[in-house]
């Protein structure tokens, strides 16, 4: 069974904080990662996409690929309230999508 | 611009009787997907089309089925609907491939009474 794990949290930041939510995951073959905010009673959104190994940075949010560790993580700078969202981590390979069951994320003004 | 379109957004049925959703796309991408998400749960994928090639995941019931009339419409059939079914279904596309990304619509929430 491939797996994609996620703290659940809540996580809780200040406004202006780094948030960083993590994902790991089981299948070594995975080629594609990103990360989804989804928003209550709300579809998720894409927000990052990450095939290489590294950072990927875009505006406040920057992505981290650790094949090796099969880890994968996000970290929003200057987190606002609006960032308040639950963090879904999806694991792709062929055309198979896998899900974590997300990272809620609250932003405190 | 809405680009996956789900029809209709909130859906109401009876325990037992049939109900489809619907999935409609403008962006001509090869691969379509279901995935039923319950509150505080992951995404779980039902299926997906290739084009025309249907491929179930192993753990989706029965009493759930899929049609794909063309590149632009895909239906989700529940047979007969339990309870457990209630949850919030997403359709998503994307291009054929690798390195693309997955774009779902608003979703359908169904409730089952």
């Amino acid at each position: 069974q491939k797996e994609v794990e996620q703290n659940s949290g809540p996580l809780s930041v200040p406004e202006g904080a780094i948030a960083s939510l993590n994902c790991t995951y089981s299948d070594r073959v995975s080629q594609s990662f990103f990360w989804y905010r989804q928003y209550s009673g709300k579809s998720p959104e894409l927000i990052m996409s990450i095939y290489s190994n590294g950072d990927k940075e875009d505006g406040r949010f920057t992505a981290q690929l650790n094949k090796a560790s099969q880890y994968v993580s996000l970290l929003i700078r200057d987190s606002q309230p609006s960032d308040s969202a639950t963090y879904l981590c999806a694991v792709k390979d062929n055309n198979d999508m896998r899900f974590g069951a997300g990272t809620r994320l609250t932003v405190k003004p | 611009d809405a680009m996956v379109i789900q029809n209709p957004r909130y859906q109401v049925t009876q325990f037992g009787k049939p109900v489809t959703l619907s999935c409609s796309q403008t962006l001509n991408h090869n691969v379509m997907y279901w995935y039923q998400q319950k509150s505080s749960q992951a995404p779980k994928l039902l299926f997906h089309y290739y084009d025309k090639d249907f491929n179930n995941e192993a753990d989706t019931p029965d009493n759930f089925q899929s049609r794909r009339p063309n590149t632009s419409f895909c239906f989700l059939d529940i047979r007969s609907p339990g309870l457990g079914d209630a949850a919030m279904y997403l359709c998503a596309t994307k291009p054929g491939g690798e390195g693309y990304e997955q774009y779902f619509g608003p979703g359908t929430r169904l409730t089952v009474t």
